[in-house]
Formats: structure tokens, C-alpha cells, sequence
């Protein structure tokens, strides 16, 4: 299992409220991702990093924002999160080359 | 943009009986691929990887993955399925070119016992 953590595990907010959303790795991976995620349902890619003060959209149009000011540290962020933004959101990381993802076990959030 | 397609929603199963896992991809160059598993309110857990090599992959908890080029499919088995077997499967590929992983949409694996 990769080492790579994400906080907070469920979180419940009200509309119009902004949050961010933790991720952090200890293996010094350069590559980190964001994928949303409805219950059972396929995985989709809506940020990515190469590296420090890199970031990329995925494939889903996100309203989200993402940043890596450090190389352990990919947090994202809803500045006005809507009912619409209900997911779980996973987090993971891969080291150079084609190498493995290693997921966090994501935040669930709900926006009421 | 590489993809991958997993033709199944559903997999049902009796306890014992063999498995399978269907995943085919598209990809512009040589495919990497993987399967990972997923248990309820958790993240994906990595069950196995083809890289290059012998097409029949081992991985984890007695699952294997055929590779076949000519088909463009990358089947998840196991010989004898357990009730523990019960999960989300996600197939996913990577190609050549980008860096960035494509998943399939999941199957989701009912072993009953």
C-alpha cells in the first residue's frame, strides 16, 4: 500500500462554503493526481502534476483548484462548493516512468 | 488519448468457481496495463501490472491477467473464486507517450457463496 495520506476522510459542509481538501506523500513522488469518483461508479481524472509548480486538468471539467508548492503536498480546493461537488474524491501518486498509482483511501465529501 | 473499455457492469460468481474479469484498451503505442481492486469506502488497492514480458501476469491475492496483443485485452482471472473476491475491479492502461493513467469504468465482482 502506497503512503500517501488524505484528510479529512468524510466531510459534510453547506453550500457556498469553500474548502480544501488534503493530500500528502512521503516517497518524494513527482507525479500526483486527482480523480472524482460517485459510489461504484468509474474513476475520472480532473487534475494532475509533474512535479513543483506544475498542474494540468484532467479529462472531467472540474471546478476545482489544485496547486504544488512542495513536492509531498497536493491539496485541493472548492471555493464555493455546490451539491453538485458530492463525491469522493481520491488522491494518488506514482513514482517516475510507468510506474504504479498508489491511492490514498480519498475523502467522501457532501455538500448540503 | 489512450482508453480502456470493460464490457461488463456486473460479474456474478459462485464461490469456487473460476473467475473472469473482461478489460480491452486502445492505445498508440505499447500498452502498460494494471488492475485495481476496490472495497467498499476505500481507495484502489493495486492488484497487478503488464509491462512487457511473459503475457500471463501473477498478482496479488492468487489473481493472474492474461495479456493478448492480436485482441487488445488484458483479462482478469483467478482460478477459484472466494466470497472475499467481492469488489470493484478497475482495468486502466497507460501508453508510451503520456504519462497520465485512463480507468475503465469498473465491474463490479459478486462471488456468492
Amino acid at each position: 500500500e502506497a503512503d500517501i495520506y488524505q484528510t479529512p476522510r468524510y466531510l459534510v459542509i453547506g453550500t457556498g462554503k469553500k474548502i480544501t481538501l488534503e493530500c500528502s506523500q512521503t516517497m518524494g513522488h513527482d507525479k500526483m493526481y486527482w480523480y472524482q469518483q460517485d459510489p461504484g461508479m468509474e474513476l475520472h481524472l480532473i487534475h494532475y502534476s509533474y512535479g513543483v509548480n506544475s498542474t494540468e486538468k484532467g479529462d472531467l471539467s472540474s471546478e476545482s483548484t489544485v496547486s504544488r508548492i512542495r513536492t509531498e503536498h497536493f491539496p485541493l480546493t472548492l471555493e464555493s462548493a455546490r451539491p453538485s461537488h458530492t463525491s469522493q474524491y481520491l488522491c494518488a501518486s506514482s513514482p517516475p516512468g510507468r510506474g504504479v498509482l498508489g491511492f490514498g483511501s480519498g475523502t467522501q465529501l457532501s455538500v448540503l | 488519448a489512450q482508453s480502456v473499455a470493460q464490457p461488463e457492469d456486473q460479474v456474478n460468481v459462485a464461490e469456487g468457481n473460476p473467475l473472469t474479469v473482461k478489460c480491452t484498451y486502445s492505445v498508440s503505442g505499447n500498452p502498460y496495463l494494471f488492475w485495481y481492486v476496490q472495497y467498499p469506502n476505500r481507495g484502489l488497492q493495486f492488484l497487478l501490472k503488464y509491462i512487457t514480458g511473459d503475457n500471463l501476469v501473477k498478482g496479488s491475492y492468487g489473481f493472474e491477467a492474461e495479456f493478448n496483443k492480436s485482441q487488445t485485452s488484458f483479462h482478469l482471472k483467478k482460478p477459484s473464486a472466494l466470497v472475499s473476491d467481492s469488489a470493484l475491479y478497475f482495468c486502466a492502461v497507460r501508453d508510451y507517450n503520456n504519462n497520465d493513467m485512463r480507468f475503465g469504468a469498473g465491474t463490479r465482482l459478486t462471488v456468492k457463496p
